[in-house]
């Protein structure tokens, strides 16, 4: 079965540092690759977009990495700050009307 | 624009209830989902419509959920019975024309069956 697997457990990182984190899945074949980002209490707020012919995408200090090969994106977060805490979702679609599956989410917690 | 919007923020009911969620997408946006969030499970959709319609509901539990968008700005997420294993935060999310893949999600309606 379609499976997305994110590290359940949290990344401290020191304030500065750059935060990476994984987003691995298993028999899906995804047209794209989303990053999210959800603060407690609030709804996730889109964040990029990759697709499967895109290897690489910026925006501001985020980094997103996609290798279908491996099955799997890197999310960066260069000189992260402490506002930078949030819990953060990688989501796949096939593409059409395939719907959007969503991982179980990576919370990071920058400190000062 | 105000964003998506969803009443109640907060429900707490009796098992047996019966519960009612509502969702403002925003306007102009053709596309509106249904997720619920779970620690357990994250966030799963359960339906969503395009141009009022509903295009795949395979996410819905049971027949105790049922949607509906009667029109394209408003759409109502129903449990009938509701059971303890329905607590959980609900979200509602739209997309706009041509932009289906990223979706703008509302605050969720955090819901406690007793």
């Amino acid at each position: 079965s379609q499976k997305i697997e994110q590290n359940s457990e949290a990344l401290n990182i020191q304030e500065g540092k750059t935060a990476t984190l994984t987003c691995n899945y298993t028999n899906y074949s995804p047209a794209y690759l989303q990053w999210y980002r959800q603060d407690p209490g609030r709804g996730p707020v889109f964040l990029l977009l990759i697709r499967e012919n895109e290897k690489e995408k910026r925006k501001e200090r985020l980094k997103v990495t996609f290798d279908t090969t491996l099955k799997q994106s890197l999310f960066h977060i260069t000189a992260s700050q402490p506002a930078d805490s949030a819990t953060y979702l990688c989501a796949l679609s096939s593409g059409g009307y395939q719907k959007v599956t969503f991982g179980i989410g990576t919370k990071l917690q920058v400190i000062p | 624009d105000a964003g998506v919007i969803q009443s109640p923020r907060h429900e707490v009911t009796e098992m047996g209830q019966e519960v009612t969620l509502r969702c403002k997408p925003i306007s102009g946006h053709d596309y509106l989902f249904w997720y619920r969030q779970t620690m357990m499970r994250g966030l799963e959709l359960l339906i969503y419509f395009n141009n009022n319609v509903p295009i795949d509901d395979s996410g819905m539990p049971e027949d105790r959920f049922s949607a509906k968008m009667p029109n394209a700005s408003f759409s109502t997420l129903k449990i009938q019975p509701s059971e303890p294993r329905d607590s959980a935060v609900y979200f509602c999310a739209s997309s706009y024309p041509g932009g289906r893949e990223t979706q703008y999600f509302g605050p969720g309606t955090r819901l406690l069956v007793l």
